[in-house]
């Protein structure tokens, strides 16, 4: 089993839409939790941290379950520039600095 | 620039030759990664710098990957023997130290062995 899954997708949705992107886990020890936004042949770059007790960024927000280890991004409002692969990234605890990528989920937003 | 730079872009080698990737850190980084990527999936860890020394080496798949920084800034990846499955994208990431702070990537070291 792979430390981060995600669905790879693509998913296509159409301009406004909302859209949402689920994360799991599997070390219950994961002390960290990003998503990072990849452009086609670009490199990753941070989106947002992901707390515990759920943050926003605009039209981004970011959900933590612990519990059931999964981490969420839901993107309300797509824009056409929206369009990217988006990385759930994970770090154990007790082993800062190695970060763990998620496959990516690719968004394809359309006109 | 003052971003992480990544020298050669692009690298097309034969099987069994030798390859080396140079990763130029952002100034005052003290922590360096190396990744790899290959078509559709996300980043693989490779191994991580906390200044000179690897603090983990845990992801370089077999013996002949090497990575050195011996300098506490520029990094090095070897790669001896080279065979196609070594074919990726290989990824440079800086942050300013240890712990869950933001990684800033270079634009990555295309490598393909025919």
């Amino acid at each position: 089993r792979k430390e981060v899954e995600q669905d790879p997708g693509p998913f296509n949705v159409p301009e406004g839409a909302t859209v949402a992107f689920n994360c799991t886990y599997s070390n219950s020890a994961s002390q960290s939790f990003f998503w990072y936004r990849q452009d086609c042949r670009k490199e990753p770059k941070l989106l947002m941290s992901v707390y515990s007790s759920g943050n926003e960024d605009g039209r981004f927000t970011a959900q933590l379950n612990r519990a059931s280890q999964y981490i969420s991004l839901l993107i309300r409002d797509s824009k056409l520039s929206d369009s990217a692969t988006y990385l759930c990234v994970v770090m154990l605890a007790g082993n800062t600095g190695k970060l763990i990528f998620g496959q990516g989920t690719t968004l394809q937003v359309k006109p | 620039g003052a971003g992480v730079s990544q020298t050669p872009s692009n690298k097309v080698t034969e099987k069994g030759k030798y390859v080396e990737l140079r990763c130029d850190p952002i100034s005052g980084h003290t922590a360096l990664y190396w990744y790899r990527q290959s078509l559709g999936q996300g980043p693989e860890f490779l191994i991580y710098f906390q200044g000179t020394g690897a603090a983990d080496d845990s992801g370089l798949p077999n013996d002949r990957f090497f990575a050195v920084r011996p300098e506490g800034s520029v990094s090095t990846l070897k790669i001896q023997r080279t065979e196609r499955g070594d074919s990726a994208v290989y990824l440079c990431a800086s942050s300013r130290d240890q712990g869950p702070g933001e990684l800033f990537f270079g634009e990555g070291s295309r490598l393909t062995v025919l």
